[in-house]
């Protein structure tokens, strides 16, 4: 139990476009889902904290308007990159916690999804 | 300071070694306390929780100590598969996580 999808599990796109990752759990109910960010030989790093029918909680440093953020059920949240550059260029990972005790204090993680903006 | 600190490595070990990783939290209020793994190019995974009287899951061991406030994991007979970055991950409540920058474990034949 405890599995998160996402997709596209690896996306290609110019400059300038936007981009929408899927973040899913299959076998429960997600009541917060996390947005990382990882870049090459780099820790991971918090990008966002979301809940289910409520607006997402940033970290300093994240602009909300670039990296929108929907958590509208209890089983999906979508990350959008919005005028991607290659900047944005990454390895985006969502993760899940859920509503069972059991699942509630530990993040389950999505395969990631490689973002490279040409 | 940061809220997890990890020594990144690279420990080199051969197969068979036992190798401990240690990891210091900042936060004395922290609640729950895990190891994860990551491989290469790939999302982190759960190894184990960590409890207070420690949790041992086959060749891996955790440990807590919360008046030094740091976790350790021991990892015995190592395999060449336990090559991986090994993340330690730190709560003080369910809707925030850290994570250290990892340490990074290469087995060798």
């Amino acid at each position: 139990g405890a599995v998160v999808s996402q997709h596209p599990s690896w996306v290609i796109c110019k400059s300038g476009t936007s981009v929408k990752i899927e973040c899913r759990s299959l076998d429960f109910q997600a009541t917060t889902m996390f947005w990382y960010r990882q870049f090459p030989k780099q820790s991971l790093m918090l990008m966002a904290t979301s809940n289910e029918g409520s607006k997402a909680t940033y970290e300093q440093g994240v602009e909300k308007d670039k990296f929108l953020i929907n958590h509208a059920s209890l089983t999906l949240s979508t990350l959008t990159v919005t005028s991607a550059h290659p900047e944005d260029s990454s390895f985006y990972i969502c993760s899940a916690t859920g509503l069972a005790a059991r699942l509630q204090e530990t993040q389950y993680f999505g395969p990631g999804t490689r973002l490279l903006v040409l | 300071r940061k809220e997890v600190e990890q020594d990144p490595g690279p420990f080199n070990v051969p197969e068979g070694a036992t190798v401990a990783f240690n990891c210091t939290y900042s936060n004395s209020a922290s609640q729950s306390f895990f190891w994860y793994r990551q491989d290469c190019r790939k999302e982190p995974k759960l190894l184990m929780s960590v409890y207070s009287s420690g949790n041992e899951d086959g060749r891996f061991t955790a440990q807590l100590n919360r008046a030094s406030q740091y976790i350790s994991l021991l990892i015995r007979d190592s395999k060449l598969s336990d090559s991986a970055t090994y993340l330690c991950v730190v709560s003080y409540n369910f809707n925030k996580f850290y994570f250290g920058s990892g340490t990074k474990l290469n087995v060798k034949p």
